[in-house]
Order: structure tokens, then C-alpha cells, then sequence
């Protein structure tokens, strides 16, 4: 079946304008997470999603960022305000369960550039 | 929170040698211990993962170690080949028991 999906898979920006990124998790998955991924660096936690539960928001950065999944399935994520320190590769993952322990599927991602 | 650190941060090793990367988690409840292989331009895919009622798991050519005492965790790849040549992500669980907190990365690089 297919994927997880992202779009856009390119966004520039300017400084200062509001973005939304766009993830599609594989059908059936409960659990869909949304990652930062900056030039040379690991990938960096940003809010996870499970069922209708409330969302686990530790990791986003700032107040910039927040991100919504409607009807337990497509989700946006939502950076105001962009700064050039935004810029890097958004990676989405969804997978079974909420347990760390089932495997992440992650999408190609949304690389984001800010000017 | 919890803390994932990855050594090396590059390997460059010949066709047919071994390739060990090395990490080391922070939260002594972390359970689950996977490996993403990350080619460029690609997204990242797991390739093994380890939970913490084990020791050692193997597939193939790549085998992880676990040591919960000292929480630190290997992968290990024998008889590389070109197409190994990746980022290869370790990650531990965070407290919660869900997201994952990876590692900073490790560029492999496998010479013929």
C-alpha cells in the first residue's frame, strides 16, 4: 500500500510568513509524529499524535510552532512567524501504536528553506 | 529529558571490513532501541531494533548489542559493502514510552 506522503516536498519562504506542511500517515496507523531534521544533525522531535488524545507537544521549539491532525488521519504542521533558523528537512512518521517499541514509517519530508 | 549520544560521527572503512557505531542513552527506562539507515536524498528506514529483555539480535550481516547496565548499545556491520554507504541513526525511547530521541547520525562511508 502506500506510504506516508508529505507536501509540499520543496518550500522557500521569507522571513517573517507563516507555512503549513501537509503529512499523510500510512492508513490504519494511530500514531503519527512530526520530526526536524537540520543540516548534519539527528533528527529532532517535535509532537506526536495518538488516536484523539491529547497531543504530546514537549518537543516543538516555540510558541511558532503547532501543529493539528483532523480526524485522526491527515495532519498540518504550522510554523508562524518563520525565522531562517526554521529552515531544515520536516520529516513525518506514523506507525501502529503510540509504544516507541512499533516500527516509525517515515515520509520524504517537506525542505523547508527560509530567506 | 532523555539523551542519545552517537559515536562516530563519520566511518570510513574498505569493501569487505567491519563498521561499529556506538551509542549511549540517558534514561535507564528506555526499552526499545532501533537503527535507522538513512541514504542520501532518502528517508530514514529501520534496518534492526533491539528491546531490552535481550542482549544481542541479529540479521544477516548486521547484528546490535545491548548493554542496559552500562545503557549503551552497538550496531555492528560485517563484510560491508558499497551500498551500505549511509547515515546510520541510533534511537532510544523516550520516557514516555513514545516518540523516539535519536542520535546525532553516522556517516558511513564504504570504499570498493
Amino acid at each position: 500500500g502506500a506510504g506516508v506522503s508529505q507536501s509540499p516536498s520543496n518550500k522557500v519562504t521569507e522571513k517573517g510568513k507563516d507555512v503549513e506542511l501537509r503529512c499523510d500517515p500510512i492508513s490504519g496507523h494511530t500514531a503519527l509524529y512530526w520530526y526536524r531534521q537540520s543540516l548534519g544533525q539527528g533528527l529532532e522531535f517535535l509532537i506526536y499524535f495518538q488516536g484523539n488524545s491529547a497531543p504530546d507537544k514537549s518537543g516543538l521549539p516555540s510558541d511558532r510552532f503547532s501543529a493539528e491532525r483532523t480526524g485522526g488521519s491527515v495532519s498540518t504542521l504550522t510554523i508562524q512567524r518563520t525565522q531562517q533558523e526554521d529552515s531544515a528537512v520536516y520529516l513525518c512518521a506514523s506507525s501502529l501504536q503510540v509504544w516507541g517499541d512499533n516500527e516509525q514509517f517515515f515520509g520524504p519530508g517537506t525542505r523547508l528553506t527560509v530567506l | 529529558g532523555e539523551n542519545v549520544e552517537q559515536h562516530p560521527s563519520t566511518l570510513s572503512v574498505q569493501e569487505g571490513d567491519s563498521a561499529v557505531i556506538k551509542c549511549t542513552y540517558s534514561d535507564s527506562a528506555s526499552n526499545y532501541f532501533p537503527w535507522y539507515k538513512q541514504e542520501l536524498g532518502k528517508r530514514p528506514q529501520l534496518i534492526i531494533d533491539i528491546r531490552s529483555n535481550v542482549g544481542e539480535k541479529k540479521d544477516q550481516r548486521i547484528a546490535v548489542t545491548l548493554n542496559k547496565t552500562a545503557k549503551h548499545f552497538s550496531l555492528h556491520i560485517t563484510e560491508t559493502q558499497p551500498e551500505d554507504s549511509a547515515v546510520y541513526f541510533c534511537a532510544a525511547e523516550s520516557k514516555a514510552g513514545t516518540a523516539l530521541i535519536f542520535g546525532k547520525g553516522t556517516t558511513l562511508s564504504v570504499s570498493s
